[in-house]
């Protein structure tokens, strides 16, 4: 079946150091691919999301690239702040199962001043 | 703006207790679902629907049911709260235009 796999956290960076989360999924089909975020205490919200191959998602200087050829969307952002510490989630919607989301375990963020 | 709202932020229930979780989107969204949050875990599918009165099982629908008798409302039950049913649950519904799906705040449910 589906699914997705990000790495595990969590992630301890310096402000300004250079951000990548990697993220592989299995899947039938052509899916769709997103990144969510949660900040502490709310809820989630879409950060950037990807609907074909080699699309570029991109939100708050973060970017994600759809690569068909190695089943990933790594995400990325060359300068993280403090205000980046949240959890991020990678997820897919496959289409014809009717745009149900499977998401990865989620992976921590910490950025320290 | 989207909005998904969800009856409780926080939730202390006893065990045994039937509990009613209650989700409300203001987009015409035909799409809805229920996701429970736990740590090491992500997001795991409950129930979702496509239409008033239809649902469909997702991943871990053991131990809930849903109602959803207007296009706007979704309702998670848990018939007989357990502990192992702890959780941050999350609502969202679904959009087309744009294709995303759009979360409520989450309830935070603890049984005691």
């Amino acid at each position: 079946g589906n699914s997705v796999t990000q790495m595990e956290g969590p992630v301890t960076l310096s402000e300004e150091a250079f951000l990548t989360i990697n993220c592989t999924y299995t899947a039938t089909g052509y899916p769709s691919l997103f990144w969510y975020v949660q900040y502490p205490g709310e809820g989630l919200q879409l950060l950037l999301k990807a609907t074909k191959a080699d699309d570029k998602g991109s939100n708050k200087g973060f970017e994600a690239t759809y690569r068909k050829e190695t089943t990933s969307f790594h995400l990325e952002k060359g300068s993280v702040q403090v205000s980046d510490s949240a959890v991020y989630f990678c997820a897919l919607s496959d289409q014809g199962a009717g745009t149900a989301l499977i998401f990865g375990k989620g992976t921590t963020l910490s950025v320290s001043s | 703006d989207v909005k998904v709202t969800q009856s409780s932020r926080y939730l202390v229930k006893r065990t045994g207790e039937k509990v009613f979780l209650e989700c409300v989107q203001d987009m015409d969204h035909e799409n809805m679902f229920w996701y429970r949050q736990d740590p090491g875990l992500g997001l795991r599918l409950i129930y979702f629907s496509y239409d008033v009165k239809m649902k469909e099982k997702g991943d871990i629908p053991e131990g809930y049911s849903v109602s959803r008798e207007k296009k706007e409302r979704f309702s998670l039950i848990l018939e007989s709260a357990s502990t192992n049913q702890t959780s941050m649950y999350l609502c969202a519904s679904f959009g087309r235009t744009p294709y995303e799906q759009y979360f409520g705040p989450g309830t935070r449910l603890t049984v005691t």
